[in-house]
């Protein structure tokens, strides 16, 4: 069955220190992967997707084949990094629907 | 960018209440959009999946005559929450693509509460 697993409900850190948030998934075809960002009192926005290799406000995700993880990363935190984190499964033969991971909320304290 | 408008975005009504949350892409056509819901500190749970001009595609659990979908436009899709109960009251959110292999597009979400 297709799932995306976040295992953080909480992560917690300190402005300046590292930050990683896991994504694991279980998909037999070849998977789509994305990282959605939820501030505050916002509307969910994409942060990430693993094909374009990029990196936005300092994060970046590599998708791992043989572990099946698509963690996110970012080398200093800022405070306005907190807010909610989705991991998302895509399905181009189904209209692009997602399957989203639980979500870990991400608070950077000063 | 791709922008999606959800209305209205908070509702309050009585138990046994029928209500429609609207869908909509402002600035390019969606052959299919999503209705997820979520509930309080928890992911979103896709519901279905609105297809322009045919039936939508429910996913598993979801009542489909609970849970009336509509897609009569490229840029309207609507969820009907029929004699919505208590147990209905959530954050209905819906999602729309510019097209193949585009990133989806979320709208604000409805806070739906069923006294």
């Amino acid at each position: 069955a297709q799932r995306v697993t976040q295992p953080e409900k909480l992560l917690s850190v300190f402005k300046g220190a590292p930050v990683e948030l896991k994504c694991n998934y279980s998909y037999s075809g070849s998977p789509e992967l994305f990282w959605y960002v939820q501030y505050s009192r916002q509307r969910l926005q994409l942060l990430l997707r693993h094909i374009s290799r990029e990196s936005i406000k300092g994060f970046t995700a590599d998708l791992n084949k043989g572990e099946t993880s698509f963690h996110l990363k970012k080398p200093f935190a800022q405070e306005e990094d907190s807010a909610m984190y989705y991991c998302a499964l895509s399905f181009y033969n189904q209209g692009g629907k997602l399957i989203f991971g639980q979500g870990t909320e991400l608070s950077v304290k000063p | 960018g791709a922008v999606v408008s959800q209305h209205p975005s908070r509702v309050i009504c009585k138990s046994g209440t029928s209500v429609k949350i609207e869908c909509r892409s402002l600035d390019f056509q969606a052959t299919t959009m999503f209705w997820y819901r979520q509930f309080p500190k928890k992911s979103l749970m896709l519901m279905a999946t609105s297809n322009e001009g045919s039936k939508a595609t429910y996913e598993q659990g979801v009542e489909k005559d609970k849970f009336l979908i509509n897609h009569a436009s490229l840029t309207l899709s609507t969820l009907t929450v029929t004699s919505a109960h208590p147990e209905d009251s959530s954050f209905y959110i819906c999602s729309a693509s510019p097209g193949n292999n585009q990133p989806q597009h979320f709208g604000d979400g409805t806070r739906l509460s069923i006294l």
